[in-house]
């Protein structure tokens, strides 16, 4: 069974904290997605990745950055989180190759106070 | 630039009426991708279907179906005789290809309750 993990479910921090949120796939896929959804807004694409080290902005990337050391994890980072930046983050992955469908991990539900 | 509109926010039915969500689409791309996910109160999206732009066959999984059609850039879901479980926030998503690999951009999405 296909899975995507993230580290928590529910985080409270600090405004100016540095936080790092983990996702984790089993699946050796290639591509992995942050995205954050917002009521309204659905999902927007923060930040994604191809392959191990490379990273690409998507549509919302401000106040973020993004660490892929290995293939299997994808890590979202807020370098001073501040509190427009409570929301919900959802992490993917999906194969490299072919335009199959992605797969999701639970969500983190941020609250920045 | 490519766009997903889902048109209605919110959805509800009483059990047992069939329901469809709407789904527009905008896009230069000659070759793309569709896909519904359902997310239910747990919050993880599940994937239901994908459809490919050279298949216009609309497709049918037991109570759930779907319409492509190309000359309307829509990708419809109709789910027959609703039940409570299928209460859920529906997201339509279109494929774009950026820098050699997939994106997917979402809709807004449906909220969907089904009242007992």
């Amino acid at each position: 069974d296909v899975k995507v993990t993230q580290s928590s479910r529910y985080l409270v921090k600090r405004t100016g904290e540095k936080v790092f949120l983990e996702c984790v796939q089993d699946m050796d896929h290639e591509n992995m997605f942050w995205y954050r959804q917002d009521p309204g807004l659905g999902l927007r694409l923060i930040y994604f990745s191809y392959d191990v080290k490379m990273k690409e902005k998507g549509d919302i990337p401000e106040g973020y950055s993004v660490s892929r050391e290995k293939k299997e994890r994808f890590s979202l980072i807020l370098e001073s989180a501040s509190t427009n930046q409570t929301s919900m983050y959802l992490c993917a992955s999906r194969p490299g190759q072919g335009r199959t469908e992605a797969f999701f991990g639970q969500g983190t539900r941020l609250t920045v106070v | 630039a490519q766009k997903v509109t889902q048109a209605q926010t919110e959805i509800s039915v009483v059990e047992k009426e069939d329901v469809t969500l709407d789904c527009v689409y905008e896009t230069r791309d000659t070759t793309y991708y569709l896909f519904w996910y359902k997310q239910p109160p747990s919050g993880e999206l599940v994937f239901l279907i994908r459809r490919n732009s050279f298949d216009e066959q609309n497709e049918i999984s037991g109570r759930y179906s779907w319409n492509f059609q190309k000359s309307t850039s829509s990708f419809n879901f109709t789910i027959t005789a609703s039940q409570v479980v299928d209460s859920a926030v529906y997201f339509c998503a279109l494929s774009e290809y950026l820098f050699g690999n997939e994106k997917l951009t979402f809709g807004t999405g449906t909220r969907l309750t089904i009242i007992p």
